[in-house]
């Protein structure tokens, strides 16, 4: 079956415009994940979804980050007022349940660059 | 707060040599442990998953092993092939927890 898909797979913007990035989990999949990666770094978790629910968004930087998972599938990351420093690669994943008992699966990461 | 450290941070080795990446993690209270394989502007593909009661896990030339009591885990490539060239990451999973954390990784280079 399909995997967890992003879009879009590239995306450069200017500092201070506003960005959404898209993630489609696997069907079935209750849980969904948001990790960013910089250059140079592991991942590092933003937050996590239950359902429609944001059941963990200890990780988000700071109030430009807003996710939503309205449906309890598709998820979009929202960035506010973008600044350089957001320059990543944003990874989506989902499992099956929530919790480490479920392995998680990766998308191929959307690539954002504020110029 | 648990930190992972991944030794050596680059690598590279000629084709055919047996290696080993090594992966630190202060917390013992871990639930699960992953490798992952990261190729260039690629997502992140499992490679292996060790729970926390087992000790180690093979997957063909690959075999991860895990020493909870003492915060370690290697993974062991055999005969490398550069095929085998990519980033390789090493996560950890906690008792009570949904995020993964990572270490920076190790950038392996297999030359022909």
């Amino acid at each position: 079956g399909a995997g967890v898909s992003q879009t879009p797979s590239n995306k450069v913007t200017e500092k201070g415009k506003y960005v959404e990035l898209r993630c489609d989990p696997i069907s079935g999949h209750t849980a969904l994940y948001w990790y960013r990666q910089s250059l140079g770094q592991g991942p590092e978790f933003l937050i996590y979804f239950q359902g429609t629910g944001a059941a963990d968004d200890s990780g988000l930087p700071n109030d430009r980050f807003f996710a939503v998972r309205p449906e309890g599938s598709v998820s979009t990351l929202k960035i506010q007022r973008t600044e350089r420093g957001d320059s990543a690669v944003y990874l989506c994943a989902s499992s099956l349940g929530g919790g480490p008992s479920y392995e998680q699966y990766f998308g191929p990461g959307t690539r954002l660059t504020v110029t | 707060k648990q930190e992972v450290t991944q030794i050596p941070a680059a690598l590279s080795v000629p084709e055919g040599e047996n290696l080993v990446l090594n992966c630190s993690f202060t917390d013992s209270a871990i639930y699960n442990l992953q490798w992952f394989r990261q190729d260039p502007g690629k997502g992140l593909t499992s490679l292996l998953l060790i729970q926390s009661s087992q000790r180690e896990q093979t997957s063909g030339r690959l075999n991860a092993s895990l020493d909870k009591s003492s915060g370690r885990s290697t993974l062991y490539i055999a005969a490398s092939q550069p095929g085998d060239s990519a980033t390789y990451l090493c996560a950890v999973n906690s008792n009570s927890g949904y995020a993964l954390n990572f270490g920076k990784g190790t950038s392996l280079l297999v030359t022909p």
